[in-house]
């Protein structure tokens, strides 16, 4: 059973332009959760989706970014007219229910974005 | 503010001995604690967790310490190895919340 899969592992973009993160989440799961990690600093949660709804997007800026988890294919997460700022580690999750207590979330291997 | 951080940023420990990363937590309503480790390039990996109705829970070689009257969180790895050498995050999740809060990591390098 293959892990929670990112692609691309890297990213370069210019600014201004878009980036476009996916996600495809280990077999089974529904559940799928964004977060982005700054240079030396801990994960912070963006966005949690099941398949078709967005669930709670509370931490993820309301200009620019949107995300998607659709019926079929992986998660997206876009960022549209990247800046300088947005220039990150992106981690995916996933899990077979909704996390906590006995059901863990398992990482992928990221996606590092850079914006020059 | 941060609800999850930790005390130390590095910690040199040398091969053999035993490892304690400390964090601390201000959310009381956090029922839910785990430990990652995160190795250069790569996501971060479970380690172990512990529920707010356990004080101490042990796996193969850790083991997870909390005290809830200081909202203090602890890991315990026994007999480091060179292999243990990543960066170690807590993450708290509070009541139903399934939003994971993680602390800034602590660094573990593994001296031969």
């Amino acid at each position: 059973n293959a892990g929670v899969m990112q692609n691309p592992r890297h990213l370069v973009r210019r600014r201004g332009q878009e980036a476009r993160l996916r996600c495809s989440p280990m077999k089974g799961h529904s559940h799928v959760y964004w977060y982005r990690q700054l240079p030396e600093e801990g994960l912070k949660f963006m966005v949690y989706l099941q398949k078709e709804n967005i669930i709670d997007e509370s931490g993820m800026p309301k200009e620019r970014f949107s995300a998607e988890f659709p019926k079929e294919g992986p998660s997206i997460l876009r960022i549209q007219q990247v800046v300088r700022g947005d220039s990150a580690a992106y981690f995916c999750a996933s899990s077979l229910f909704v996390t906590g207590g006995n059901t863990e979330a398992f990482f992928g291997q990221g996606t590092r974005l850079t914006v020059v | 503010g941060e609800s999850v951080g930790l005390h130390l940023p590095t910690l040199s420990v040398q091969e053999g001995d035993n490892s304690i990363i400390n964090c601390a937590y201000s959310n009381s309503a956090s029922d839910y604690f785990i430990w990652y480790k995160q190795e250069s390039g790569k996501g971060p990996q479970f380690i172990i967790d512990i529920r707010s109705n356990m004080d101490k829970r042990q796996g193969q070689r850790v083991t997870v310490l909390l005290n809830k009257t200081v909202k203090h969180l602890s890991l315990q790895i026994a007999a480091t190895q060179p292999g243990d050498s990543a960066v170690y995050f807590c993450a708290e999740e509070g009541g139903n919340d399934y939003k994971l809060s993680f602390g800034a990591g602590t660094t573990v390098t593994v001296r031969a």
